[in-house]
């Protein structure tokens, strides 16, 4: 079945280490592929997508490439922030899914 | 721009009550979902819809009933309330067909204590 797998930490990063969160797939055919990220007290917000293979998304400094040939989607940033402080979920969907298929999340906390 | 909107934002209820969690998207999707947010577990869908008038259960569906009797609003109901419904709550919406990509827009989240 279809699914999404990511590291759950918690991660503890010093302000201005490169961040690294591991996303890996499995899904049949093509499926868009997605970073959300929540803030304390707030709701789900997308940080980013890509639609087809090899596409890099990116926003706020934060990238990800998609890699059909490893199906992953890890998200990068280089130079992480006090306020990027936040959960991270990796989900995946194709406009034939009636459903979206998220990750556990992985909770980040930088420290300055 | 209001997007996905839910009310109550925050509730408390006592072990027998009833409540109804409303949600409401002006963007016109079709599909509009549940989620639960619990402490360690990640999101869970509870119910999901995929049409006006059309509902379908998600992963953890016991416990709540949902309507959805015009596009935009998609209700979710407590008929009676539990402690293990003490949650934060999630309504999503997402555009169907050509050109969706299948990105999901959230509300702000309903908070649900149950005593």
């Amino acid at each position: 079945g279809n699914s999404v797998t990511q590291m759950e930490g918690p991660v503890t990063l010093s302000e201005e280490a490169f961040l690294t969160i591991n996303c890996t797939y499995t899904a049949t055919g093509y499926p868009s592929l997605f970073w959300y990220v929540q803030y304390p007290g707030e709701g789900l917000q997308l940080l980013l997508k890509a639609t087809k293979a090899d596409d890099k998304g990116s926003n706020k400094g934060f990238e990800a490439t998609y890699r059909k040939e490893t199906t992953s989607f890890h998200l990068e940033k280089g130079s992480v922030q006090v306020s990027d402080s936040a959960v991270y979920f990796c989900a995946l969907s194709k406009t034939s899914y009636d459903k979206v298929i998220f990750g556990p999340g992985t909770s980040l906390s930088v420290i300055p | 721009n209001a997007g996905v909107t839910q009310t109550p934002k925050f509730r408390v209820l006592k072990t027998g009550q009833s409540m109804t969690l409303l949600c409401a998207q002006d963007m016109n999707h079709e599909y509009m979902y549940w989620y639960r947010q619990d402490p360690g577990m990640g999101l869970r869908l509870i119910h999901y819809s995929v049409g006006e008038g059309t509902t379908a259960k998600g992963e953890v569906p016991d416990g709540y009933n949902v309507s959805r009797l015009k596009k935009q609003n998609f209700l979710l109901g407590l008929e009676s309330a539990a402690p293990s419904q003490t949650s934060v709550y999630f309504c999503a919406s997402r555009k169907r067909g050509q050109g969706a990509t299948g990105e999901l827009f959230f509300g702000e989240g309903s908070r649900l204590t149950v005593l």
